[in-house]
């Protein structure tokens, strides 16, 4: 079975500043998807960034960035200039991309991330 | 486009009670989930639907736990009779059928079992 660790429960950032949310995986599948999922407090869950295993290069979306490392398992977001708004829990999820009828969302525990000014 | 909608936001109810939770999916969305948010913990799937079959309900405790999807658009998830274990947010999510499509989220009914 597949599994997701995020082995930071907090992280902190200044303002401005970059930051980098771990996370690893542990799966026998060769292709599948990775996801980064930020929670604002009281808001729903919506998608930050996507990485589809079969791609070498990394995943950008604007100031977020992901370190994909197929080999070693691990999947790291890095947020460059840290906003107030960017304060939120993050989820790093897996979906297996064998058949359509297999495709749920695993996620890991999550990492509060808190913006100072 | 208008996103996944969840209803009630915020419900407590004593244990041995029952209660149901609501879930409009985007509009075309034939896939549609249940996870359960257990504070400090990530989302657990519950349920999975395509359509209106259920394609993944392993970890769904059939003794206490229903969901039903009729006519593939809207799903409602029921606990009867509900433990103190049970409160969590419950997440409810939808995407297109394909390979690797995004799962959009609702707002989620934060569950509190006294």
């Amino acid at each position: 079975a597949q599994t997701v660790t995020q082995s930071q429960p907090e992280m902190s950032v200044q303002e401005a500043e970059t930051v980098t949310l771990s996370c690893t995986y542990d799966t026998s599948e060769s292709d599948y998807y990775l996801f980064w999922y930020k929670q604002p407090p009281s808001r729903q869950m919506i998608l930050v960034i996507r990485q589809e295993a079969y791609k070498q290069q990394n995943a950008t979306e604007n100031r977020f960035s992901v370190n994909f490392q197929k080999a070693a398992k691990s999947f790291s977001l890095k947020i460059s200039d840290s906003q107030l708004g960017d304060a939120a829990m993050y989820f790093c999820a897996y979906r297996s991309a064998r058949g359509k009828n297999t495709d749920k969302l695993i996620f890991g525990t999550g990492t509060r991330l808190q913006v100072f000014p | 486009e208008a996103g996944v909608a969840q209803s009630p936001r915020y419900k407590i109810i004593e244990k041995r009670q029952s209660v149901a939770f609501w879930c409009n999916p985007i509009s075309g969305h034939a896939t549609l989930y249940w996870y359960q948010q257990i504070l400090g913990q990530g989302p657990k799937l519950l349920i999975q639907f395509q359509n209106n079959g259920v394609v993944d309900d392993s970890q769904l405790p059939k003794d206490r736990f229903s969901a039903e999807r009729l006519k593939g658009v809207d799903s409602t998830l029921k606990i009867q009779p509900a433990k103190l274990e049970d409160s969590a947010v419950y997440l409810c999510a939808s995407s297109l059928w394909e390979q690797g499509a995004e799962a959009f989220f609702g707002q989620g009914t934060r569950l509190t079992v006294v």
